[in-house]
């Protein structure tokens, strides 16, 4: 079974200043991990996958992610955020095996961003 | 192109009621899958589609129930709504097979279903 912590449910930060979402996750087998944003009123937009490779994963938006095997972690980071980046942010996993794609989310973390 | 398209995007329903909500993939995508967003459970899998045959089903009562058309669109139903069924809906769909590597599902705006 795989589990996803987003250890913070509300993260405030002031425009054009960095911000770092956390994310553990717990899983028995090997997991491809995701990041997710949704804006009010909206599904889900994919900000960026690690499936296998550089731990380091570029997605849109300027937003960056960083696997952390041996954490078990998976934060992501953008080093200058907008106005228009408020929004909910989802970690989330998947099984490498067992041709699912079924995904596991986060609760989620609310990001706010002040002028 | 276009992108999923989920029917309606708002109802309100009675409980006691049944529901059929529907999705509409992105062209050429054969996979298709249910989740159920709500304040307290978050996003909850419900189901998974590919051509036609449920590959994975989330752990939600009976009355929950969905299909996949040969064009690819998928319905998901709800009989005997309760309150607490109350959630969006989203749709999500994928080019690849479920489980591959390059399976990157895609989702709509959602339904909201409102149960009074």
């Amino acid at each position: 079974a795989q589990s996803v912590t987003q250890l913070d449910s509300q993260v405030p930060v002031f425009e054009e200043a960095p911000v770092e979402l956390r994310c553990n996750y717990s899983s028995s087998v090997s997991v491809y991990l995701f990041w997710y944003v949704q804006y009010p009123n909206q599904g889900l937009q994919l900000l960026l996958k690690y499936l296998s490779g550089s731990t380091l994963v570029k997605g849109i938006n300027g937003f960056e992610a960083e696997f952390n095997k041996s954490q078990t972690s998976f934060h992501l980071r953008k080093p200058s955020v907008h106005i228009s980046d408020t929004a909910e942010y989802f970690c989330a996993v998947s099984s490498v095996s067992g041709n699912t794609g079924k995904l596991i989310f986060g609760q989620g973390t609310t990001l706010q961003v002040k002028p | 192109k276009a992108g999923v398209t989920q029917t309606p995007r708002y109802l309100i329903k009675t409980r006691g009621q049944q529901v059929t909500l529907s999705c509409s993939p992105i062209s050429g995508h054969r996979s298709v899958s249910w989740y159920q967003q709500t304040p307290g459970q978050g996003l909850q899998f419900l189901f998974e589609y590919f051509s036609e045959t449920q590959r994975n089903k989330g752990n939600f009562p009976g009355r929950f129930s969905g299909r996949q058309f040969s064009n690819s669109r998928s319905e998901m139903n709800v009989s005997t709504l309760e309150l607490g069924d109350s959630a969006l809906y989203l749709c999500a769909s994928s080019l690849a097979p479920p489980g591959t590597g390059t399976y990157e599902q895609y989702f709509g705006p959602g339904t909201r279903l409102t149960v009074t």
